[in-house]
C-alpha cells in the first residue's frame, strides 16, 4: 500500500524554465510535508518542507505548495537550473504514525537541460 | 562540523554471511533512524533508536534483522545469514530532537549491500 505517490518516474525541463513535482498522498492523518533531493551515490539532502496549517512554503527558488482537500502537494522550481539535475523524493509524516517515521514517495528523475 | 558517516560505503556478502553496517550521527545528535532503498522503490523506514533504546523497530524484518545504539559508539544495523533479497542501500539519518516534535533528519550516504 504506497501511502505516498509520485506517479511520474521522470522529468525533463530546459533550464531557465519552471519545474514541476508532484507528490500525492492517502493518509489524511499526514500534516508534515518535506522534499528531500538526491544525487547518485548520495544520501537525500533536505530541501525544503511544509507543515499542513499551510498551504505554501517558499525559499529562494524552491516553494512547495500543498492542497489538503485533494491531498496533492508540488515542488516548483524557478527557474530550473543544470545542477537541479537529480532524483527528487517527497515524504510525509503525521503524529498519529510517528513524526520521526517519514514515509516516502518512489521518487521522479529531474534532468534540467543546458 | 561532519555529517552523518556510515560505513562502510559499499558491502559484499555472500548468501549466509553476516552483514554490519556502521552509522555514526552528526555530533548532537541523539537520535538515528535507518532506511532501506530497494531498487526502483523509494526508501522505507526501518528503525529509530536514541542511546540505549530502541523506540520503533515497526519497518525492521521479523528475523535476521537487528540494530542498536549503544551509550558510546556508532549504530549498527546488523543483518544475519543474508539472502539476495537484502542486497539495497541503507540508509541511516540523525536528528537533534525526539520524535515528538516535527524534525529534519540528515541522511548519511547510504551503505550499498550487495549479496552474491
Amino acid at each position: 500500500d504506497q501511502q505516498v505517490k509520485q506517479n511520474s518516474p521522470s522529468l525533463s525541463v530546459q533550464e531557465g524554465r519552471i519545474s514541476i513535482l508532484n507528490c500525492d498522498y492517502t493518509n489524511s492523518m499526514f500534516d508534515y510535508f518535506l522534499w528531500y533531493k538526491k544525487y547518485p551515490a548520495e544520501g537525500p539532502t533536505f530541501l525544503i518542507s511544509i507543515s499542513s496549517i499551510k498551504d505554501k512554503n517558499e525559499d529562494g527558488r524552491f516553494t512547495v505548495f500543498l492542497n489538503k482537500s485533494a491531498k496533492h502537494l508540488s515542488l516548483h522550481i524557478v527557474p530550473s537550473q543544470p545542477g537541479d539535475s537529480a532524483v527528487y523524493f517527497c515524504a510525509a509524516s503525521g503524529l498519529a504514525s510517528g513524526t520521526y517515521k517519514y514515509i516516502f514517495g518512489t521518487g521522479t528523475r529531474l534532468k534540467v537541460l543546458a | 562540523n561532519a555529517g552523518v558517516m556510515q560505513n562502510p560505503r559499499h558491502l559484499v556478502r555472500r548468501r549466509g554471511q553476516e552483514a554490519r553496517l556502521r552509522c555514526s550521527p552528526m555530533k548532537g545528535h541523539s537520535h538515528v533512524y535507518w532506511y532501506r532503498q530497494l531498487p526502483e522503490e523509494g526508501l522505507k523506514f526501518m528503525v529509530y533508536l536514541q542511546k540505549e533504546n530502541i523506540i520503533d523497530e515497526s519497518g525492521m524484518p521479523k528475523e535476521r534483522f537487528s540494530a542498536e545504539f549503544p551509550k558510546e559508539g556508532p549504530s549498527i544495523l546488523r543483518i544475519q545469514q543474508v539472502v539476495r533479497g537484502d542486497s539495497a542501500a541503507y540508509f541511516c539519518a540523525s536528528s537533534p530532537y525526539s520524535g515528538t516534535s516535527y524534525n529534519e533528519q540528515f541522511f548519511g550516504p547510504g551503505t550499498r549491500l550487495t549479496v552474491l
